[in-house]
């Protein structure tokens, strides 16, 4: 078992605030980093997916980085808005198994 | 759009019956797997199917059986539910591959009484 931890559990912003969280994972037999943004009542989705070392993603006011040889990622939003508002989850492969963190809860006030 | 049902959103079972969860995928995807979500634990996974009629335990498959008879369907049965098992279970599928993205159902929350 894979132990992948995210920070802060949880974070509330103001609107239009800029904000990032961190996803850390053994760097270890590491495959493939993935990032998914929940919302309450739906399915998580796919966000971003990386597997080499100082990759960056980038999706509208979103972002992601990938460390892998200290075994961490960061997610970045810049000019939060309250539609953000989600439970953003990280997950660590090898092989077919994915291992997720629990994630972190990310309330955008207006 | 790709696209993964679950049959129930929400469930109540009492202790001791059998439950079977249903997930249906329209991808053709080759693999799927079952998942448990409790507050403050991440995602765990509970078992995962890479063919049809082929299974492998996940982390916490203890209480849980699975079936895959067909590609696109893949479901999980509780033999005989218990209270611990009242939690969030959601269902993904992907392609083969290593990092290929999951793409998840809405999930099912089940409640044991």
């Amino acid at each position: 078992i894979l132990n992948v931890e995210q920070s802060p559990q949880s974070l509330h912003v103001q609107e239009g605030d800029s904000t990032n969280f961190t996803c850390s994972f053994p760097s270890s037999n590491f495959y493939a980093l993935h990032w998914y943004r929940w919302e309450t009542a739906k399915s998580p989705e796919a966000l971003f997916v990386m597997t080499l070392n100082g990759d960056e993603k980038k999706k509208g006011r979103i972002s992601a980085t990938l460390n892998t040889k200290e075994g961490y990622s960061y997610l970045y939003i810049k000019g939060s808005q309250p539609e953000d508002s989600a439970t953003y989850l990280c997950a660590s492969n090898t092989g077919n198994q994915f291992y997720f963190g629990t994630g972190t809860s990310l309330t955008v006030i207006p | 759009d790709v696209k993964v049902t679950q049959s129930s959103r929400y469930l109540v079972k009492r202790t001791g019956e059998k439950v079977f969860l249903e997930c249906v995928q329209d991808m053709d995807h080759e693999n799927m797997f079952w998942y448990r979500q409790d507050p403050g634990l991440g995602l765990r996974l509970i078992y995962f199917s890479y063919d049809v009629k082929m299974k492998e335990k996940g982390d916490i498959p203890e209480g849980y059986s699975v079936s895959r008879e067909k590609k696109e369907r893949f479901s999980l049965i509780l033999e005989s539910a218990s209270t611990n098992q009242t939690s969030m279970y959601l269902c993904a599928s992907s392609l083969w591959g290593q990092a290929e993205t999951q793409y998840f159902g809405p999930g099912t929350r089940l409640l044991v009484l």
